[in-house]
């Protein structure tokens, strides 16, 4: 059982342009969500998170947004580079409900390869 | 000021063979987590640590697998009696006391078992 889902596992788009990467989750304890992002032979980035109380956080080019009702969030990289180029991993925590370990679930990740 | 480090980055083994990774931690984090990443899967969850005592241990984490932080600092992962289904990259990743969800992860070591 997936608990978060990412359908697409690659994305190609030009430089300058937006890259949308969706991710998707089914259990309703998770209230926090994070965006890793994995270059070859190196271990997870963490890029940019997001609370359950939220619905949009912004850091530069990267914004995440979260639809609770839907169970789905996105992350938007504008405009793209060809140094974003890399696996993208979201990822969902219980939190406090969990106790104090704040462990992740992962999801399979999406490559995206931002073209010059 | 240093992130978290993985020794080795590769071991190569044979089945039935016993191995161990150590993971040294950001310095003032008290939470370290071990994870596992097979090919085509994100990471998953294996076992936490909060400073010394180990607090929960996926089911992935069978009885060959153990796990130590002495004194909460470095952490050792044991796997002994290796197997193939074994092989993949292990993670370790640290974060501070409180209230906080952001792990730092190391570049991993990757293990593959003939």
């Amino acid at each position: 059982d997936q608990q978060v889902k990412q359908n697409s596992p690659s994305l190609s788009v030009q430089e300058g342009r937006i890259s949308i990467l969706n991710c998707d989750y089914t259990n309703s304890m998770f209230d926090y969500f994070l965006w890793y992002k994995k270059y070859p032979a190196e271990g997870p980035t963490f890029l940019i998170s997001i609370s359950s109380i939220k619905d949009k956080n912004e850091d530069g080019r990267f914004t995440v947004f979260l639809n609770k009702s839907a169970k789905h969030l996105s992350l938007h990289i504008v405009p793209s580079q060809p140094g974003d180029s890399a696996v993208y991993f979201c990822a969902a925590s219980e939190g406090d409900s969990g106790g104090s370990n704040y462990k992740l679930t992962f999801g399979k990740g999406t490559l995206l390869t931002v073209n010059p | 000021d240093t992130g978290v480090s993985q020794d080795p980055r590769h071991k190569i083994t044979k089945r039935g063979q016993n191995v161990t990774f150590r993971c040294d931690p950001i310095s003032e984090h008290n939470r370290l987590y071990w994870y596992r990443q097979t090919l085509g899967q994100g990471p998953e969850f294996l076992t936490y640590f909060q400073n010394e005592a180990q607090l929960e241990k996926s089911r992935l984490l069978s009885d060959r697998f153990s796990a130590e932080r002495p004194k909460g600092s470095f952490s050792t992962l044991e796997i002994q009696r290796t197997e193939q289904g074994d092989s993949a990259m292990y993670l370790c990743a640290s974060s501070p006391e409180g209230f906080s969800y952001e792990q730092y992860f190391g570049p991993g070591t990757r293990l593959t078992v003939t």
